[in-house]
């Protein structure tokens, strides 16, 4: 069945450094991917997304990676500021047009000042 | 706009009582959606709706029931609440029937422990 992991459960960072958090997906057909944004005790906020027909895709001070041939994607955040602290979930679109979402388990980001 | 908006937004129940969450968004959004998320978890789908007037089973349906009141509202019921229920639930809507493409916007959530 599909599945959507996270390497790491935690990464720590120094503020103004580069933050990589990574995902890997089992199901070769996923073809749309998001990046969510939970801080504690909120609800996921709407990072960035990207379709399967792109490898890279730039925000704000974000960028997400898709690599299809190992089925990885990455976010990448620049310039990491303490208001980035935050669990970070990966999620994939599973079910055609129903807008159906398997999420990841989530990664913490700590920034230290 | 409020965006979505849940309640209660934290709940203590008995074992084999039941209650229901409500949701309701003010975007004229077509799709709505109920997940659960236990501690270190990620989201976990329950029952979505894609447009008024239907709604589906996700992947953990087990011990809930759902209604689309209309096109606002999406309400999440629980008829004898377990302690394996307890969880934060996370309601969310998306413009959308059609298309992969389409984020879900959040809301703030509902605490709930069964005891």
């Amino acid at each position: 069945g599909e599945s959507v992991g996270l390497h790491l459960p935690t990464l720590s960072v120094q503020e103004g450094d580069n933050s990589i958090i990574n995902c890997a997906y089992s199901n070769s057909a996923s073809d749309y991917f998001i990046w969510y944004k939970q801080e504690s005790g909120k609800g996921p906020q709407f990072i960035i997304d990207i379709r399967s027909n792109m490898d890279k895709r730039q925000g704000q001070r974000v960028t997400v990676l898709l690599n299809k041939t190992v089925k990885h994607l990455s976010l990448q955040i620049a310039a990491t500021q303490p208001g980035d602290s935050a669990v970070y979930f990966c999620a994939e679109n599973i079910g055609s047009n129903t807008g159906k979402l398997i999420f990841g388990q989530g990664t913490t980001l700590q920034v230290k000042p | 706009n409020a965006g979505v908006t849940q309640t209660p937004k934290f709940q203590v129940l008995k074992t084999g009582q039941s209650m229901t969450l409500q949701c309701a968004q003010d975007m004229n959004h077509n799709s709505m959606y109920w997940y659960r998320q236990d501690p270190g978890m990620g989201l976990r789908l329950i029952y979505y709706s894609a447009s008024e007037g239907t709604t589906d089973k996700g992947e953990v349906p087990n011990g809930y029931n759902v209604s689309r009141l209309n096109k606002r509202e999406f309400s999440l019921r629980l008829e004898s609440a377990a302690p394996s229920q307890t969880s934060v639930y996370f309601c969310a809507s998306r413009p959308a029937t059609s298309g992969r493409d389409n984020e879900q916007f959040f809301g703030p959530g509902t605490r709930l422990t069964v005891l």
